[in-house]
């Protein structure tokens, strides 16, 4: 079955990096458009990034864009956020979870996110 | 941008229909097929119920249903079961390469 596991959360200083991984099994992972989406009890889910089959096309929320990088290794099937200049306002449950395939266009956004992780908590805080 | 407007919580007896609104703008809902709706019960990561408006994944119940009017997306719960109570979202492609959630609804089964 479907399976992706994030790790690397923890607590961060502003203005410091994390790089959150999530490891997935059960599918071909080289196929899927994979996505970022955080979560707080106030704001709610929050979209964040999302990347390609094969990692040629990355979109961002205007929320992270300049200071987040979503990249993937498909050798390994692990997916990665790379978070940089961290902020208070960065302190979220973050998950990866699986779109559909897409060669490019709208379909990235269609077809909703048909799995997800578990999550990891990232804080932000001196 | 601001999230997607839902009702922050809604309530329906066993057995029967509720409806959860999700409100955005002609630039997203108005325009594209993109809405999604997931179901999160505390403590878990949310589960894909609808896709592009009406579609239901494979093993979701046909109680759940979803629809589209102008700006605004519904999703509907028949039959209330006791284990339908979560929270509900949903979300939304903008137009401008991103992706929107709506705040999120807690239904209450009474």
């Amino acid at each position: 079955q479907v399976q992706l596991v994030e790790s690397g959360g923890g607590v961060v200083q502003p203005g410091r990096s994390l790089r959150l991984s999530c490891a997935a099994s059960g599918f071909t992972f080289s196929s899927n458009t994979l996505h970022w989406v955080r979560q707080t009890p106030a704001k709610g889910l929050e979209w964040v990034a999302l990347i390609s089959y094969d990692a040629n096309n990355k979109y961002y929320a205007d929320s992270v864009k300049g200071r987040f990088i979503i990249s993937r290794d498909n050798s390994r099937n692990t997916l990665f956020l790379q978070m940089n200049s961290l902020r208070a306002e960065d302190t979220a449950m973050y998950y990866c979870a699986r779109g559909k395939y897409c060669s490019g266009g709208l379909c990235y956004f269609m077809g909703g996110f048909d799995s997800w992780g578990q999550g990891t908590l990232v804080t932000v805080s001196s | 941008q601001s999230a997607l407007t839902q009702p922050a919580s809604v309530s329906g007896s066993p057995r029967q229909s509720i409806t959860i609104s999700c409100t955005g703008t002609s630039s997203d809902i108005g325009t594209y097929n993109s809405v999604s709706w997931y179901q999160q019960h505390p403590g878990k990561a949310p589960k894909l119920i609808i896709y592009d408006v009406t579609n239901r994944p494979s093993g979701i119940s046909n109680r759940f249903s979803g629809s589209t009017s102008g700006n605004t997306a519904s999703l509907t719960i028949s039959w209330l079961q006791a284990e339908d109570e979560a929270d509900y979202f949903c979300s939304s492609y903008t137009g401008r390469s991103t992706l929107l959630f709506g705040g999120g609804t807690k239904l209450t089964v009474l």
